[in-house]
């Protein structure tokens, strides 16, 4: 079975420091990964994606994630936390893994950008 | 484009009741999920439909709930006498190339039952 476990449920960072939010995968198949930001009553949209290319995956807005599969871990990192990266984070995993299938998602990080 | 769109965007109804939710993806995607957002149980999935194909229903969590796509297009989500912990936003996304693709979300579904 697939599964993600997000391992903080609320991160802090000061306006201009590094970001990292920590996530680990199980996937029976070859995985694909996905994070997903949420800002306050707006709808969930796409960060970026892993699917078998690139290990290093560099997404929207700044935000970049590794994939590391001896370490079954897939954290989201961001070199410079700007005020408007406050937001719920969720990390996904597909069901089926690069075949697709319904989206499985970790409990979510909250982040929050002190000025 | 239009992205996918949700109707309607929040739902107050009385214990016992009966609500349609409906979700309109992205034309010509082939694949339409929900998933709901709650509280005590984050994101989780209910029902997948791909193309013609028999859906998956495995998240339902109960019989109250059922769902259905109709023209491969427009979906519906019912739930049938509505109890407090259906409470929930409901979310649909979409997605082309047999559900390989990215997941297109729409805004959701706020659903309150008193």
């Amino acid at each position: 079975a697939q599964s993600v476990t997000q391992l903080d449920s609320h991160v802090s960072v000061s306006e201009g420091t590094p970001v990292l939010l920590r996530c680990n995968y199980s996937s029976s198949y070859s995985p694909s990964l996905f994070w997903y930001v949420q800002h306050p009553n707006k709808g969930l949209q796409l960060l970026l994606k892993y699917t078998s290319a690139a290990t290093l995956v560099k997404g929207i807005n700044g935000f970049e994630a590794e994939f590391k599969k001896s370490e079954t871990s897939f954290h989201l990192t961001k070199p410079s936390a700007h005020m408007s990266d406050a937001a719920e984070y969720f990390c996904v995993v597909s069901d089926r893994g690069n075949q697709g299938g319904k989206l499985i998602f970790g409990q979510g990080t909250e982040l929050s950008v002190k000025p | 484009g239009a992205g996918v769109s949700q109707s309607p965007s929040n739902k107050v109804t009385e214990k016992g009741k009966d609500v349609e939710l409906r979700c309109d993806p992205i034309s010509g995607h082939t694949a339409l999920y929900w998933y709901r957002q709650s509280l005590g149980q984050g994101l989780e999935f209910l029902i997948y439909f791909q193309g013609n194909s028999a859906p998956d229903k495995s998240g339902l969590p109960s019989d109250r709930f059922s769902a259905e796509r109709t023209g491969g297009s427009v979906s519906t989500l019912t739930i049938q006498r509505t109890q407090q912990e259906d409470s929930a936003v409901y979310l649909c996304a979409s997605t082309a190339d047999r559900g390989l693709g990215e997941q297109y979300f729409g805004p959701g579904t706020r659903l309150t039952v008193t």
